[in-house]
């Protein structure tokens, strides 16, 4: 059985600083990660996956990820937020059998303030 | 392709009605799942299909539930009768064998009052 733990329920943070939603996960195989993003009133949009390869990975707005395998973790950052980020984020693992079947962390709201 | 479809997008209904929640899969996907978000319990994976025929219901809630699948392109979720803590945000997924993303749809907010 896999699980995901997502540490931070809130983090508000003010424009322009850096962010780090931290993620942890357990699971007994190899694992994809994934962090989705939900806007308000939304359904859950793909931000970006680990696969395999590199254990880091960006996506196009400016937020990245790296997987750390010995700590079980894949936490999401970003050098500098915008007011555009506010949003829940997900994190996510699959064992990329089951059509991707995800199991979902418990989210972390990030609040991003002028 | 215009992504997962579901319908309504909200629902409000009233205790001990019957409810059923639609989703139309992106082509072409053979895998179809039904999550759930709550603020207690936050997403939650209620049943997934392949190929139209249900894999694991382990996480439906209760026999109040139910969901088919009768086509590759159509798949529903009933509720019946519906309760007040069947409330919450119903999403609606779907992925295509040997691809690594699933892909969701905008939900339906359900309120049963």
């Amino acid at each position: 059985a896999q699980s995901v733990t997502q540490l931070d329920s809130q983090v508000p943070v003010f424009e322009e600083a850096p962010v780090e939603l931290r993620c942890n996960y357990s699971s007994s195989v190899s694992v994809y990660l994934f962090w989705y993003v939900q806007y308000p009133n939304q359904g859950l949009q793909l931000l970006l996956k680990y696969l395999s390869g590199s254990t880091l990975v960006e996506s196009i707005n400016g937020f990245e990820a790296e997987f750390n395998k010995s700590q079980t973790s894949f936490h999401l950052r970003k050098p500098s937020v915008h007011i555009s980020d506010t949003a829940e984020y997900f994190c996510a693992v699959s064992e990329g059998n089951a059509g991707n079947m995800l199991t979902f962390g418990g989210g972390t709201r990030l609040m991003v303030k002028p | 392709d215009a992504g997962v479809i579901q319908s309504p997008r909200h629902e409000v209904t009233e205790m001990g009605q019957e409810v059923t929640l639609r989703c139309k899969p992106i082509s072409g996907h053979d895998y179809l799942f039904w999550y759930r978000q709550t603020m207690m319990r936050g997403l939650e994976l209620l049943i997934y299909f392949n190929n139209n025929v249900p894999i694991d219901d382990s996480g439906m809630p209760e026999d109040r539930f139910s969901a088919k699948m009768p086509n590759a392109s159509f798949s529903t979720l009933k509720i019946q009768p519906s309760e007040p803590r069947d409330s919450a945000v119903y999403f609606c997924a779907s992925s295509r064998t040997g691809e690594t993303e699933a892909f969701f749809g905008q939900g339906t907010r359900l309120t049963v009052v």
